[in-house]
């Protein structure tokens, strides 16, 4: 059974700074998925990882793949509050494609002032 | 709109009645899945469908959860006999599967309480 892991589940931090959030997932899914939900909203894709070692970079933030690890990482920098919302990583179910996607629980970020 | 559209967005019911909730993914695509959110969690699979048949039905949780795509576009979740554990943020999603590029785009997903 595939399980996705997220750390942190919550996270505060003040403007201005940078900080991971981490994904662990335990198959040899050989794609991730970032999503951003803000509350009441749906989920809105961020990043498609592809292959491994790939990186891709949106404004301030940046994701990361490690197959090999199973790890994918979201990383933010300088903060500002409107990054505020719950970031959720996703696998396929199996190394195919073509099935359903497993979330994590998702990290709650809040970006202080 | 050209996005995942679902309705209605919010739904009340009382224990023991049916419901059933509509999904148009974006025009094209093949695939088209089921997730159930409940607060503070992330989406869990229900079903997944590959043109009109049921490619996955591993998620649903039990016997009073049904779902069709009968013309391989619209789909309807249909759950019999609610609970209030039934109670939930119900998202659809749709992908193409072109060059194996599988992205699923999110409709804004249904509010059911059950009640």
């Amino acid at each position: 059974e595939l399980k996705v892991e997220q750390n942190p589940l919550f996270l505060s931090m003040q403007e201005g700074k940078n900080y991971t959030i981490y994904c662990n997932y335990s198959t040899t899914s050989d794609r991730l998925y970032w999503y951003r939900q803000d509350p009441g909203k749906s989920l809105e894709s961020l990043f498609v990882l592809l292959s491994n070692g790939a990186v891709k970079q949106e404004g301030r933030l940046m994701a990361s793949l490690d197959t090999k690890a199973r790890l994918s990482t979201l990383h933010i920098t300088a903060a500002v509050h409107d990054l505020s919302a719950t970031y959720f990583c996703a696998a396929h179910l199996t190394v195919s494609g073509n099935t359903p996607l497993v979330f994590g629980k998702g990290t709650r970020l809040s970006v202080i002032a | 709109g050209a996005g995942v559209s679902q309705t209605p967005s919010n739904k009340v019911t009382e224990k023991g009645k049916y419901v059933e909730l509509r999904c148009d993914p974006i025009s094209g695509h093949t695939a088209l899945y089921w997730y159930r959110q409940s607060l503070g969690q992330g989406p869990e699979f229900l079903i997944y469908f590959q043109g009109t048949g049921a490619a996955d039905d591993s998620g649903l949780p039990n016997d009073r959860f049904f779902a069709v795509r009968p013309e391989g576009s619209v789909s309807t979740l249909k759950i019999q006999r609610t609970e209030r554990g039934d109670s939930a943020v119900y998202l659809c999603a749709s992908s193409s599967q072109t060059g194996g590029h599988t992205e699923a785009f999110f409709g804004q997903g249904t509010r059911l309480t059950v009640v």
